[in-house]
């Protein structure tokens, strides 16, 4: 049971160049979440997909896609990275109102 | 905007003592509450949950929330080196069974 996983660990971008971040998770939840996570600001939340077929914006979508393949992935896309897309990003999923598990997340830089 | 608030820190404490977290919430409509550990470089993994008025404990650690005061903390007991770590408060707000809003997070160091 590996719980949340995402690929890369790690990344470096150009600007202008784009990429999609993995989540896939094995414990049957039905919410999958993507967030940031940069100094000083915190967990905010990018998009989030309550159950399959579904997604809906979260505090800072823009710049993002999102895309939920099946009830165990959850993907984010970059279309054109930018220098303030980088950050840490993290996956987690949970059954709707409990708690979320996080993924090990993604440490992305955008030169 | 709902709002989660929380002492950035750091709050240091010495080994043995008990450290107290504090965390206030904007949303009065706000069902259920959580603490998160961080430790550095990693992701953040549940210590505790609270859904009613009063206190919660779970061997070291116990959960206090006042909903008239808005106002959630998690205390630890006996603190250890290794509770050193970013405790998170996070909220899950009236009218969303999904989303949680995090606070920014309070800094920890326990020192030997």
């Amino acid at each position: 049971n590996a719980g949340v996983t995402q690929t890369p660990k790690f990344q470096v971008l150009k600007t202008g160049q784009s990429m999609t971040l993995q989540c896939a998770q094995d414990m049957n939840h039905n919410s999958m979440y993507w967030y940031r996570q940069d100094p000083g600001m915190g967990l905010r939340l990018i998009y989030y997909s309550a159950s399959e077929g579904t997604t809906d914006k979260g505090e800072v979508p823009n710049g993002y896609n999102v895309s939920r393949l099946n009830k165990r992935e959850f993907s984010l896309r970059l279309e054109s990275a930018a220098p303030s897309q980088t950050s840490v990003y993290f996956c987690a999923s949970s059954e709707q109102g409990v708690t979320q598990y996080f993924g090990p997340g993604t440490r992305l830089l955008v030169l | 905007q709902k709002e989660v608030e929380q002492n950035s820190g750091p709050l240091s404490v010495p080994e043995g003592a008990i450290a107290s977290l504090n965390c206030t919430y904007s949303d009065r409509g706000s069902q259920s509450f959580f603490w998160y550990r961080q430790y550095s470089g990693k992701s953040p993994e549940l210590i505790m949950f609270i859904y009613s008025n009063g206190d919660k404990e779970d061997g070291r650690f116990t959960a206090q929330l006042n909903k008239a005061s808005q106002y959630v903390s998690l205390l630890i007991r006996d603190s250890q080196p290794s509770d050193s770590a970013t405790y998170l408060c996070a909220v899950l707000t009236g009218g969303s069974n999904y989303k949680l809003t995090f606070g920014k997070g309070t800094l920890l160091t326990v020192n030997p």
